[in-house]
């Protein structure tokens, strides 16, 4: 079945401007996830989705940051006034639900670079 | 708070060399443990994973890893790696309350042909 997929694929932007990615999980996949992927720093969790429960937006690094699941499925990133460390892949994995630990295997998407200039 | 370490940033192998990367983690609870590749230009995969059980898995491509408690270790193993398995490794933990993964830094793989 179809994977993880995101868009765009590549954004180029100005310091300054807002951008949102997008990810439609694998579908029937009801925890989904948003991490960051930088030089230096490695692989980071932003936020999480599960079901209808309010995200966890721990690791978000800044309020400039904001993301929603409509309808429980498709999710939107927000980066409002972007800044150049935010340059970054952005990643998103969904599972069959964290809650079933034989089953909450994560898989991730291709990522969304993002290079703000 | 959880955290993984891995301690080879970069493993340059020739072929059919024997692989082993170390991963170590922190945390006192009951734990998922996760080895995931990116190849070249492509997204992450999941090689293999540890719920429960034989602390012995086997995942894809001849891969293997063990999950040793008393050490907080889950090494990735390979007896003879290929030019193919040239690629970026990342352990992954998850437990407790928390849904999301923690990686480790990755460690590259580079394997001359």
């Amino acid at each position: 079945g179809a994977g993880v997929s995101q868009s765009p694929s590549n954004k180029v932007t100005e310091k300054g401007k807002d951008v949102e990615l997008r990810c439609d999980p694998i579908s029937g996949h009801t925890a989904l996830y948003w991490y960051r992927q930088s030089l230096g720093q490695g692989l980071e969790f932003l936020i999480y989705f599960q079901g209808n429960s309010a995200p966890d937006k721990s690791g978000l690094p800044s309020d400039r940051f904001s993301a929603e699941r409509t309808g429980g499925s498709v999710s939107t990133l927000t980066i409002q006034r972007t800044q150049q460390e935010d340059s970054a892949v952005y990643l998103c994995a969904s599972s069959v639900s964290e809650w079933d630990r034989d089953t909450d295997t994560q898989y991730f998407g291709p990522g969304t670079r993002l290079t703000v200039l | 708070a959880q955290s993984v370490s891995q301690h080879n940033h970069h493993v340059i192998l020739s072929e059919a060399a024997s692989l082993e990367l170390g991963c170590n983690y922190s945390y006192g609870g009951t734990v998922n443990l996760f080895w995931y590749v990116q190849y070249p230009g492509q997204h992450l995969q999941l090689l293999l994973k540890y719920f429960s059980g034989d602390p012995l898995v086997k995942g894809i491509k001849g891969f293997e890893a063990e999950f040793i408690k008393s050490k907080f270790s889950f090494n990735l193993r390979k007896p003879s790696v290929q030019w193919s398995d040239t690629a970026e490794y990342f352990c992954a933990v998850n437990g407790g309350s928390q849904g999301n993964l923690i990686f480790g830094k990755g460690t590259k793989l580079s394997v001359k042909p």
